[in-house]
């Protein structure tokens, strides 16, 4: 089992629509954690930090459960240029773990 | 503000050759971090220095080396290149610190954009 795991998708979803994924990390000792954007053949990009009270930047909201060990991304108002790859990041002890990432794509 | 400059952006090698990845971390960076991606895989780490030291080993075959030197570049170095080598390869920077933190607005680590190596 991996360390983090993610739903690989893809989530096929109408524009304006909202969509959530959540992520899972099995390790309890992990620290910190984020949720990165990455487009196709382009580096990985942050989108947002997780924090356990929860954090929200414009239409994204992140959520931590420590205790269930998950984290999740809400979208809200779906935008077509929403459509990548959303990759859940766990740090433990410095080492940056990944998961496989989550395919979203808008569909007009 | 400045970025992770990685070089060359695209590179073609034969078989049983030899390439070599540059990168050039963010100013006051202490962390870089190599990652090879495949295609339609997820990034898997290589390898990470922390102030010119190699800090942890990931997936990284015996044919590769990497180095950081005195001026917080690093370099990948990949001999006996395999077809299986052909990806897109990633090096990010971060400050220890900030990562522990999670800290809003600091952009925890920072990937370049990417050396693309073909294997032929």
């Amino acid at each position: 089992r991996k360390e983090v795991e993610q739903d690989p998708g893809p989530f096929n979803v109408p524009e304006g629509a909202t969509v959530a994924f959540n992520c899972t990390y099995s390790n309890s000792a992990s620290q910190s954690f984020f949720w990165y954007r990455q487009d196709c053949r382009k580096e990985p990009k942050l989108l947002m930090s997780v924090y356990s009270s929860g954090n929200e930047d414009g239409r994204f909201t992140a959520q931590l459960n420590r205790a269930s060990q998950y984290i999740s991304l809400l979208i809200r108002d779906s935008k077509l240029s929403d459509s990548a790859t959303y990759l859940c990041v766990v740090n433990r002890d410095d080492k940056i773990i990944f998961g496989k990432g989550t395919r979203l794509h808008i569909l007009p | 503000a400045a970025g992770v400059i990685q070089s060359p952006r695209h590179l073609i090698k034969e078989k049983r050759e030899t390439a070599t990845l540059k990168c050039y971390p963010i100013p006051r960076h202490d962390t870089v971090y190599w990652y090879q991606q495949g295609p339609g895989q997820d990034p898997q780490f290589l390898i990470s220095f922390y102030e010119k030291m190699q800090s942890d080993k990931g997936s990284i075959p015996d044919r590769f080396s990497a180095q950081q030197f005195s001026d917080y570049h690093s370099e990948l170095n990949m001999s006996s290149l395999e077809l299986g080598d052909s990806a897109l390869y990633f090096c990010a920077s971060s400050l220890v610190g900030l990562l522990r933190e999670g800290s809003s607005g600091a952009n925890v680590l920072t990937f370049g954009a990417g050396s693309r190596l073909t294997v032929l």
